[in-house]
């Protein structure tokens, strides 16, 4: 079993929507890293939170750390959007990295 | 300014040779990784590397051996490359290594065995 998880693996939505994507993680943690995964392959940090919210332009983040879980929103989606976002927490030991979720695809049709 | 770079972005070669993939980081930055990107997209962390320290991640076979020259560079050695290694593979940077930092990925080098 993964130990972040991501919901839902695939999301397809008009422009304009409202977007929520999930993450729940098993144990706990201090920090956590969202990113985006544009179709060329790059990625890119969007946030990195503990606690509470984080907002930039239309993309929020808020966690809860109590639960092990956080939500990424995108407010008044837009193609340009469409992208794999990742959730990655550091669980500490091993490799001393983050720890993915296996993402979430995002197409937003026009 | 690219801040992490990699090169190169392809690398196309026969099973069984050795070859490397460099990174270079501009900020600073005194943790470096190598991640790798699996053909379902992945991600998972191979090693960490700072001033002091290596970590590696257990499950990665002892073909993979990363070399830092300098504090702002950290390149990645395979030797004998077999097919399950055809992969996208990203270098990454930290202020620090740890839970508090953000961190700025490369491009990534796409790696194909024939």
């Amino acid at each position: 079993k993964n130990e972040v998880e991501q919901s839902p693996q695939n999301l397809t939505a008009q422009e304009g929507e409202f977007i929520t994507i999930n993450c729940s993680y098993s144990v706990g943690i201090s920090a956590l890293h969202w990113l985006q995964q544009h179709p060329g392959g790059g990625i890119v940090s969007l946030f990195m939170l503990s606690s509470g919210k984080k907002k930039h332009g239309r993309l929020i983040a808020t966690i809860n750390i109590q639960e092990k879980h956080s939500s990424l929103h995108i407010t008044a989606s837009h193609p340009r959007d469409s992208a794999v976002y990742i959730c990655a927490v550091y669980l500490g030991g091993g490799a001393d990295g983050l720890t993915f979720g296996k993402g979430t695809h995002l197409i937003i049709q026009p | 300014d690219t801040a992490v770079s990699q090169t190169p972005k392809y690398l196309v070669t026969q099973m069984g040779n050795d070859k490397s993939i460099k990174c270079e980081q501009n900020l600073g930055h005194d943790t470096m990784y190598w991640y790798k990107q699996d053909s379902k997209k992945f991600l998972k962390i191979m090693f960490s590397y700072n001033n002091k320290e290596l970590i590696i991640n257990e499950t990665v076979p002892n073909r993979f051996s990363p070399k830092s020259p300098d504090k702002a560079h950290l390149n990645l050695h395979i030797n004998s490359l077999e097919l399950g290694d055809s992969a996208v593979y990203f270098c990454a940077s930290s202020q620090i290594s740890g839970v508090g930092q953000p961190q700025h990925f490369g491009d990534g080098t796409r790696l194909s065995i024939l």
